[in-house]
């Protein structure tokens, strides 16, 4: 199956700055099928990014995704408050299914 | 709008049989390129794809639960629902049921916790 290693496991930002996620795979993955959720407590995760660059319905532009192959990123450009939660990566082309650890985002 | 909603015991017994039902409204099944699938979180938080159940009745489950996993379209048209038999603490978890749209995975239920427990 296919592996999804997401870094750093946290990270620490205030509102305004740039947050950089990292996923990377055991092996390639199709740019078509390639996922990040965002997830707060209590909550269902929720998607941001598929084909792993194109937003969601109703993600606002400062989320944005890139990579190919093996090496995922997530940006987001200006940290909001509403921001700080945890983001998994998923990868949906190979089966099994596989989803990375997630990365927490906090303040 | 759609909407998605697991229902389930949220005890059960080790080695009993866990049977879960997602009720799901705004879509059909019978509707070409649709699916429902099953995830579930544990409490360290990690996410295990469990099973999918697409428009045309096929059906895919996790290998390394296969054996336990029996997905299918509900009595109700707008129904899925999931058994896993031989629970054991290790299944422990919130269980999801998420539609995909295409191959887009764009909504999911508010999640069913579950715990194993005698």
């Amino acid at each position: 199956e296919i592996v999804l290693t997401q870094s750093p496991g946290t990270l620490s930002l205030s509102p305004g700055e740039r947050a950089t996620l990292s996923c990377r795979a055991s092996q390639g993955v199709s740019s078509a099928y390639l996922a990040w959720y965002q997830q707060k407590p209590g909550q269902a995760p929720s998607l941001l990014i598929f084909a792993a660059s194109r937003r969601a319905t109703g993600i606002p532009d400062r989320f944005s995704g890139s990579g190919s192959g093996t090496d995922f990123t997530l940006s987001i450009s200006r940290l909001e408050p509403e921001d700080f939660a945890v983001y998994y990566c998923h990868q949906y082309g190979t089966s099994p299914i596989t989803f990375g650890q997630g990365t927490r985002l906090e303040i | 709008q759609v909407t998605l909603r697991e229902s389930g015991p949220a005890l059960v017994k080790p080695t009993q049989t866990l049977t879960l039902t997602c009720t799901f409204s705004g879509f059909s099944l019978s509707t070409s390129g649709m699916c429902v699938s099953w995830i579930r979180q544990t409490p360290g938080k990690a996410l295990e794809w469990l099973a999918r159940i697409d428009w045309d009745d096929d059906r895919f489950y996790s290998p390394s639960l296969r054996t336990r996993l029996n997905i299918s379209k509900g009595t109700s048209k707008n129904q899925v629902v999931l058994t896993m038999t031989n629970m054991g603490p290790v299944d422990t978890a919130t269980y999801f049921c998420v539609r995909i749209n295409s191959g887009l995975w764009d909504s999911w239920g508010q999640g069913a916790p579950v715990t194993v427990s005698s």
